[in-house]
C-alpha cells in the first residue's frame, strides 16, 4: 500500500509570492488533515477535510491559506501571498473513517526569504 | 482547548539504558494517546498509543502508562538502541474531535 505522498519536499519563494503544497492521501482514506512546524516548535494543527469536505479549520492562520480537496482525493494547500512566518514543515496526514491511526506524510519544507 | 506539555526536550542516554519521556494533558476529555517517531526527513510515524480505558500498553521495547486521574502519559523505551535516535512526539485527541494536539518533541539521543 502505496502511503501518503507530498509535493514538493522542499520549496524555497520569496516573500509575496504563491505557493501551492499537494498531498495523495493512502487510496480509500476519507480523512485527510494538514499540520505544521514552525521553527521546531510544537506540530500543529491546520485543517481537517472529510472526503471533499472541510469538517474543520479552526487551526488556519489567516485567509492567505486556502486548502482544498478535489473529490475526496487529493488536497492541496495555497499560500498567498506568503509571509515569512510562514516558513516550517508542512505535514499532510490521512486516516480511515472511525480509526484514529493517521499516517504521515514525509512533509514540505517551506522556507519564505 | 487542549494543551499537551512534554519534558524533556532533549534526552541523551547510553546504549542499553532505558529512557522515560513524559507528557502531561489539560482537557479531561481527551480519549486518545499517540506517540510518534520522527526521523530526520521523514514524517512523524505511529509507534504505540493508549486509550483512556487503559492504563498500560506495552509492544516489545516500548511501552506507555497513562494516569488518567494525573491527566498524565509516559512513554518508557527499554534497552535503547542507536537507532532509536529520532524527535519523539506525544499527542493528545479531545472528545469526539479527530485533531492531534502535539506536545513540543523530544530529541532523543542514544550514545554508542
Amino acid at each position: 500500500e502505496a502511503g501518503v505522498t507530498q509535493f514538493p519536499s522542499h520549496s524555497v519563494i520569496e516573500k509575496g509570492q504563491t505557493v501551492t503544497l499537494r498531498c495523495d492521501p493512502i487510496s480509500g482514506h476519507d480523512n485527510l488533515y494538514w499540520y505544521r512546524r514552525v521553527m521546531g516548535k510544537e506540530i500543529k494543527f491546520l485543517l481537517h477535510f472529510v472526503k471533499e469536505s472541510k469538517q474543520d479549520e479552526s487551526g488556519m492562520p489567516n485567509n492567505r491559506f486556502l486548502a482544498e480537496r478535489t473529490g475526496g482525493t487529493y488536497s492541496t494547500l495555497k499560500v498567498q501571498p506568503a509571509e515569512l512566518e510562514d516558513s516550517g514543515v508542512y505535514f499532510c496526514a490521512s486516516s480511515p473513517t472511525g480509526n484514529y491511526g493517521y499516517t504521515f506524510g514525509s512533509g514540505t519544507r517551506l522556507t519564505v526569504v | 482547548g487542549e494543551n499537551v506539555e512534554q519534558h524533556p526536550s532533549t534526552l541523551s542516554v547510553q546504549e542499553g539504558d532505558s529512557a522515560v519521556i513524559k507528557c502531561t494533558y489539560s482537557d479531561s476529555a481527551s480519549n486518545y494517546f499517540p506517540w510518534y517517531k520522527q526521523e530526520l526527513g521523514k514524517g512523524p510515524q505511529l509507534i504505540i498509543d493508549i486509550r483512556s480505558n487503559v492504563g498500560e500498553k506495552k509492544d516489545q521495547r516500548i511501552a506507555v502508562t497513562l494516569n488518567k486521574t494525573a491527566k498524565h502519559f509516559s512513554l518508557h523505551i527499554t534497552e535503547t538502541q542507536p537507532e532509536d535516535s529520532a524527535v519523539y512526539f506525544c499527542a493528545a485527541v479531545s472528545g469526539s474531535a479527530r485533531q492531534l494536539t502535539f506536545g513540543s518533541g523530544t530529541q532523543l539521543t542514544v550514545l554508542p
